[in-house]
């Protein structure tokens, strides 16, 4: 199993671009969460899914949209980035009690 | 609202030297975690704490739960360098199902153990 995968590992936008964080699972897992690491902040939690066609907010959603078409995927769209959003996205899927967080990609808004 | 504290953020000791960073959380929970991170890296998970009282340990490192004081500790014992690193706690609230309704997650602990 590759565990939870994300695309790209870094990336440097413009203000006002859009992109596309990709994140997968081949653990068949239904929940999947995206995070967002802020020096000095912990993790705080962007949208989550309980499932397929399943979407829910967290704390900070704000500037980004989910979907969940399929249990595997779970991309987090950047509509129109602001350097606010510079950050490192972490994507997670779970089981039960255990959380499984994938590599992380390093994002900077300019 | 949930609110996680950690303390202390920030933590320099010496080698052989025993300490303890607590987590304390504001509303009933189920679910604590305890998360190692690495500079640049992604999370590892150290610790999943289900009940009141419960205990775990894994070599140097020894958690805890108390749920009625809505307080955990990571304990560490004889501290070696390479347990540098930055340690989170996470909750996530009662009732919450699965883990990915979302966790919120403490600012962690940045410690440095010094040879």
């Amino acid at each position: 199993n590759a565990g939870v995968t994300q695309t790209p590992k870094f990336q440097v936008l413009k203000t006002g671009q859009s992109m596309t964080l990709q994140c997968a699972q081949d653990m068949n897992h239904e929940y999947m969460s995206w995070y967002r690491q802020d020096p000095g902040m912990g993790l705080r939690l962007i949208h989550y899914s309980v499932g397929a066609g399943i979407t829910d907010q967290g704390e900070v959603p704000n500037g980004y949209n989910v979907s969940r078409s399929t249990t595997e995927d779970f991309p987090l769209r950047l509509l129109s980035a602001a350097p606010s959003q510079t950050s490192v996205y972490f994507c997670a899927s779970a089981y039960y009690n255990e959380q499984f967080f994938g590599p992380g990609t390093r994002l900077t808004v300019l | 609202e949930l609110k996680v504290e950690q303390n202390p953020l920030f933590l320099s000791m010496q080698e052989g030297k025993n300490y303890t960073i607590y987590c304390n959380y504001s509303t009933t929970s189920d679910r604590l975690y305890w998360y190692r991170q690495d500079p640049g890296k992604s999370l590892e998970s150290l610790f999943v704490l289900l009940s009141n009282g419960a205990v775990k340990q894994e070599g140097r490192l020894m958690a805890s739960l108390d749920t009625k004081a809505r307080l955990s500790t990571l304990h560490i014992t004889a501290a070696v360098h390479d347990l540098s690193a930055t340690y989170f706690c996470a909750v996530a609230a009662r009732g919450s199902g699965g883990g990915a309704d979302g966790l919120t997650f403490g600012k962690g602990t940045h410690l440095i153990i010094q040879p």
